[in-house]
């Protein structure tokens, strides 16, 4: 069993609508949970932390964590053409201490059609 | 405030030879991470570094490895190359749980 997955997609959204990105992992001992952007020909780029269950709102960007479920989510309300990228989950079994060990999925391609 | 600079973005090898990056964090960091990142494998941990010691490491052979500086700066070196070492090879900047990537190193051995 992968331990974090993903739907590699493509998700194809027209613009405005919502997208739901999904991540599931199979560590229940995780604590710390991520979501990345990432751009062709770029590196990643955090766009969201979670670290309880329940969700959390940064602008258009809504993360939802479920630890029971052991699924994290992330909803891009509004989807402009630039939110177009691949969305890597990452999850981390540490909370303080050592951080370095992010596992990540392999991403999800996600396309905004105007 | 500066971000992540890693040195130098792109590097052509050959099979065999040897290669050291450079990874200079965000001021105030004292801890970063490697990784690999590949279309086959996605992003994989290499190791940590916190005040010049390795804190954890990742599954990958005795070829790859690192080192920090005084000044929060990490290296990692890469020996006796292998066609299947072409990556991406990213540097993360850590502050709490959060880690901020650099623009990364493409590396082509041929």
């Amino acid at each position: 069993q992968k331990e974090v997955e993903q739907n590699s997609g493509p998700l194809s959204v027209p613009e405005g609508a919502i997208a739901s990105l999904n991540c599931t992992y199979s560590d229940r001992g995780s604590q710390s949970f991520f979501w990345y952007r990432q751009y062709s020909g770029k590196s990643p780029e955090l766009i969201m932390s979670i670290y309880s269950n329940g969700d959390k709102e940064d602008g258009r960007f809504t993360a939802q964590l479920n630890k029971a479920s052991q699924y994290v989510s992330l909803l891009i309300r509004d989807s402009q053409p630039s939110d177009s990228a691949t969305y890597l989950c990452a999850v981390n079994r540490n909370y303080g201490g050592s951080q370095g060990n992010l596992i990540f999925g392999k991403g999800t391609k996600l396309s905004v059609k105007p | 405030k500066a971000g992540v600079t890693q040195t130098p973005r792109y590097l052509i090898k050959t099979r065999g030879q040897q290669v050291t990056l450079s990874c200079s964090p965000i001021s105030g960091h004292r801890s970063v991470s490697w990784y690999q990142q590949t279309p086959g494998q996605g992003l994989q941990f290499l190791f940590e570094y916190f005040s010049e010691t390795q804190r954890n490491k990742g599954n990958f052979p005795g070829r790859f490895s690192g080192r920090q500086f005084s000044n929060s700066r990490s290296e990692m070196n890469v020996s006796t190359l292998e066609l299947g070492d072409s990556a991406l090879y990213l540097c993360a900047s850590i502050q709490g749980a959060e880690q901020y990537f650099g623009p990364g190193t493409r590396l082509t051995v041929t």
